[in-house]
């Protein structure tokens, strides 16, 4: 299974909801990510865990919220979100970190959550 | 973080003829990664070449880096209408510490490949 899985495809919410955002790998990687794409733009990141354990925060407000509940699952609590919250959020998982020199760098990503919010 | 730049920003290709996108970066790099992404879809790995290396190919994809330039190209040989994406170049914003772990994105570039 080489597949990066996230659900929903689609979300539309108000500014008063919550609601989550989930990320489901079976590849074994222990590095997943959480990235945020506006139109036209490239992937910014947001969050990275390494062994369930957040590792990169890129001052995300914290309207967005990570959980990592075991090496498999990759969460994105959303509360309280703006309109310029409205983006692709793309998850991502990889064997070894970017910059490791050993190989198998490479990022897979999975289709994304189309995030709208009203 | 930081951004590469890559040029064109956009491209506009008979179906058959060959792309060249290019990708400049301003760190120190031990890897740099091309990515593919259908319009609103989720990013596709093509490839990656390390710094010791100065070409590599991948079915129609050709990818050069030069260190010294801080530069890389990705070349695409008879392009068909299915190779109409953004691609993207990439690399680790560090080989150490916390920069490892970050993967920076370049501007991309925007291919239509006409049929």
């Amino acid at each position: 299974d080489t597949e990066v899985t996230q659900t929903p495809k689609h979300l539309v919410m108000g500014m008063t909801n919550k609601k989550s955002l989930k990320c489901e790998q079976h590849m074994g990687h222990r590095a997943m990510y959480w990235y945020k794409q506006k139109a036209k733009k490239p992937p910014e990141l947001m969050f990275v865990y390494s062994y369930e354990k957040l590792s990169i925060n890129e001052s995300v407000p914290s309207r967005f919220s990570p959980e990592c509940p075991n090496s498999s699952l990759l969460n994105l609590h959303l509360h309280a979100l703006q309109p310029e919250d409205s983006a692709l959020y793309l998850c991502a998982s990889s064997l070894r970190l970017a910059g490791a020199v050993s190989g198998d760098n490479e990022q897979f990503f999975g289709p994304g959550t189309r995030l709208t919010v009203l | 973080s930081q951004q590469g730049e890559e040029d064109p920003q956009a491209l506009s290709i008979q179906e058959g003829e060959n792309a060249t996108m290019n990708c400049s970066y301003k760190t120190s790099i031990n890897n740099l990664q091309w990515y593919r992404q259908n319009s609103g879809r989720g990013l596709v790995h093509l490839i990656l070449i390390r710094s010791n290396e100065r070409e590599k190919h991948s079915g129609r994809l050709r990818v050069t880096l030069d260190t010294s330039k801080k530069s890389s190209s990705l070349l695409i040989t008879a392009s068909r209408a299915a190779d109409t994406a953004s691609y993207f170049c990439a690399h680790p914003h560090g080989n150490s510490g916390a920069g490892s772990y970050q993967l920076t994105f370049g501007k991309g570039t925007k291919l239509s490949v006409i049929p």
